[in-house]
């Protein structure tokens, strides 16, 4: 199966400055890879996702990477607001569209 | 788009009953529903896969038989959690995706305490 790392497991940023979060994946042949934000006992929601094909993907704030010869890729938030604060996920689809999702990383903004 | 429900919100019940929780995809047909758990400050765990129509297929480790899985139509799958015991107390939580999308909607768990 897949096996996702997601690192750091915390991470505190002031209000204004950007925050990165890493994920690394396992199985070579995953090729779609969503991230998922989700608050306190809320749904985890899709805030974007990345297809192998391409290296790149930003949605006003929000970015990901890609790098498939390492197998890992990046969240990037810029001028991060306290209604970032949340637990993002990475995730790898793999077998079936199944997910395989790292373990989380709680982003705090502070004001 | 794309709206998953659950129901019910939260549940708790006596250890010993069962409980079952229905997911629910509102604007689409979803051809495929997940289910998964999570545990207070832990990630989402795959519990399952189900097809309509057709039996779930289940996580190495997750006991079908005390996890039934339904999925008769394109919008409705239902998990039974069978004699609950407190060790099953978490957020069971769902998703679902139609034919050839890979990504994944979740519905806004279900909370479970069993007494």
């Amino acid at each position: 199966g897949e096996n996702v790392e997601q690192h750091p497991s915390t991470l505190s940023v002031q209000e204004g400055d950007s925050a990165v979060i890493k994920c690394t994946y396992s199985d070579s042949a995953s090729n779609y890879f969503p991230w998922y934000k989700q608050e306190l006992g809320k749904r985890p929601q899709l805030i974007i996702d990345i297809r192998s094909n391409v290296g790149e993907k930003k949605d006003q704030r929000i970015a990901v990477t890609l790098n498939k010869t390492a197998k890992h890729f990046s969240l990037h938030i810029t001028e991060t607001q306290p209604e970032d604060s949340a637990v993002y996920f990475c995730a790898a689809a793999y077998g079936n569209n199944r997910l395989a999702f790292g373990k989380g990383n709680q982003v705090v903004v502070i004001p | 788009g794309a709206v998953v429900s659950q129901h019910p919100s939260w549940v708790i019940c006596k250890s010993g009953t069962s409980v079952k929780i229905e997911c629910r995809s509102l604007d689409f047909q979803a051809t495929t529903m997940f289910w998964y758990r999570q545990f207070p400050k832990q990630s989402l765990m795959l519990m399952a896969t189900s097809n309509e129509g057709s039996k779930a297929t289940y996580e190495q480790g997750v006991e079908k038989d005390k996890f039934l899985i339904n999925h008769a139509s394109l919008t409705l799958s239902t998990l039974t959690v069978t004699s609950a015991h407190p060790e099953d107390s978490s957020f069971y939580i769902c998703s679902a995706s139609w034919a050839g999308q890979e990504t994944q909607y979740f519905g806004p768990g279900t909370r479970l305490l069993v007494l």
